[in-house]
């Protein structure tokens, strides 16, 4: 399996404009998490899907971020507009329902600059 | 607020040594587990122990819960330069599905 793909890897973008990161699933998994890093904050989770319905949005940390999960293969989180302080690491991390643990796996992340 | 706080925030020892990161949290959880990261990658599972498990062992590595005093600790046994990394401890409540982790320790193996 080729793990949780996320794109592009690093983006480096102008305040103001809008930004997408793109997140694929491991396949059959259907809990899809967003994840902000920054050496401030830590490791924050931002959103989680289950069968690409959000359920939780409540570290999504205002309007300007969105994320969508159009299908299980797919999920994208959005920042419009970009502001100098959402400089980060954003990770999707995935996992299947009803392993008994919590494991989750990773991608590799996007690192986002807002200059 | 951070669930985890691990300590010490970093760590340098040599090969062969021995490596203990110690992580806190506040409420109640599930389970906890303890993840690594590699500089500029994403975070990799290493092991899970659950509320009624006290101490687990997986290769090289054992973990200790303590509920009584909401601690945790992970051992490196006989580390590599190949154990140089963060390592971070993640908590959860069971059925919500979502993880809190810490900030990290920094563990630097020197060859």
């Amino acid at each position: 399996d080729a793990g949780v793909i996320q794109s592009p890897r690093h983006e480096v973008t102008e305040m103001g404009q809008e930004v997408t990161l793109r997140c694929k699933p491991i396949s059959g998994h259907d809990y899809l998490f967003w994840y902000r890093q920054t050496m401030m904050r830590g490791l924050e989770l931002l959103i989680y899907f289950n069968n690409n319905v959000p359920i939780d949005d409540s570290g999504m940390p205002e309007d300007r971020f969105s994320a969508k999960m159009p299908n299980a293969s797919f999920s994208t989180l959005k920042i419009q507009p970009s502001e100098p302080r959402d400089s980060a690491v954003y990770f999707c991390a995935s996992r299947p329902t009803g392993t008994g643990t919590n494991e989750q796996f990773f991608g590799p992340g996007t690192r986002l600059t807002v200059l | 607020s951070q669930q985890g706080e691990e300590d010490p925030q970093a760590l340098s020892i040599q090969e062969g040594e021995n490596a203990t990161m110690n992580c806190s949290y506040k409420t109640s959880i599930n389970n906890l587990q303890w993840y690594r990261q590699n500089s500029g990658r994403g975070l990799v599972h290493l092991i899970l122990i659950r509320s009624n498990e006290r101490e687990k062992h997986s290769g090289r590595l054992r973990v200790t819960l303590d509920t009584s005093k909401k601690s945790s600790s992970l051992l490196i046994t006989a580390s590599r330069a190949a154990d140089t990394a963060s390592y971070f401890c993640a908590t959860d409540k069971g059925s919500n599905y979502k993880l809190t982790f810490g900030k990290g320790t920094l563990l630097t193996v020197n060859p």
